[in-house]
């Protein structure tokens, strides 16, 4: 199958800056998601990247190298509500089906 | 805001009955996806569905599972007969169309097998 690594669990300060890696194989790779999950709730979008490269969105930022099979999730200015589990999924699915492959999620307490 | 809706939010079920998960997608959206979540694991894709049939499925999806959009408006899941370990949390999620790429989730259905 196709592994998805990332941290189990980071811990960081309210207004600072966090950064959550993920590693993922390239054989047959499309793309890469994060999602947010909040305990008990469904997985919410974060990002997509599929060139390399970093794509910002606020205060979220994504980014890619595929040749490294390298992703990173950027949090800054964090916030309380940031405390969730942070879930990297890699598309291996053909013909643009998005099917999702899950890492075991991040999960990002923030403290005060 | 549209968003993907689920029924129920809870099932509880004896091992060997059969369970059927209900799911409104998102109106415009074709393409249509069913994951697990068993507690204090990874999500996992199950299948998804497009034009009236199954587009993938993974291993987890044997023949235990079955699903179906009766009308226009609802995707179900079915397991014929359940399993203890098929206690989890089910998502549907769907997508818009060929070119976008992002999955809306709904609330899940928490399935407990007793």
């Amino acid at each position: 199958g196709q592994n998805i690594d990332q941290p189990t669990e980071m811990t960081a300060t309210e207004g600072a800056i966090v950064q959550i890696n993920c590693t993922y194989q390239t054989s047959g790779f499309n793309g890469l998601f994060w999602y947010q999950q909040h305990a008990g709730e469904a997985p919410t979008f974060l990002s997509y990247n599929v060139l390399d490269g970093l794509e910002e969105k606020g205060r979220f930022s994504s980014f890619l190298s595929r040749s490294k099979g390298y992703s990173y999730l950027l949090l800054k200015e964090l916030q309380m509500k940031d405390s969730a589990s942070y879930l990297c999924a890699a598309d291996y699915s053909g013909a643009g089906s998005y099917q999702l492959t899950f890492g075991k999620g991040t999960k990002l307490s923030v403290i005060p | 805001e549209p968003e993907v809706t689920q029924t129920p939010s809870h099932q509880v079920t004896q091992m060997g009955q059969e369970v059927i998960l209900r799911c409104v997608p998102i109106s415009n959206h074709l393409y249509f996806y069913w994951y697990r979540q068993i507690l204090g694991q990874k999500v996992e894709f199950l299948v998804s569905f497009y034009n009236n049939e199954i587009s993938e499925k993974s291993e987890i999806f044997d023949d235990q599972f079955s699903v179906e959009r009766p009308d226009g408006s609802n995707f179900t899941l079915k397991i014929r007969s359940t399993k203890l370990e098929d206690s989890a949390m089910y998502f549907c999620a769907s997508r818009e169309a060929l070119g976008s790429y992002e999955q809306y989730f709904g609330p899940g259905t928490r399935l407990t097998v007793t």
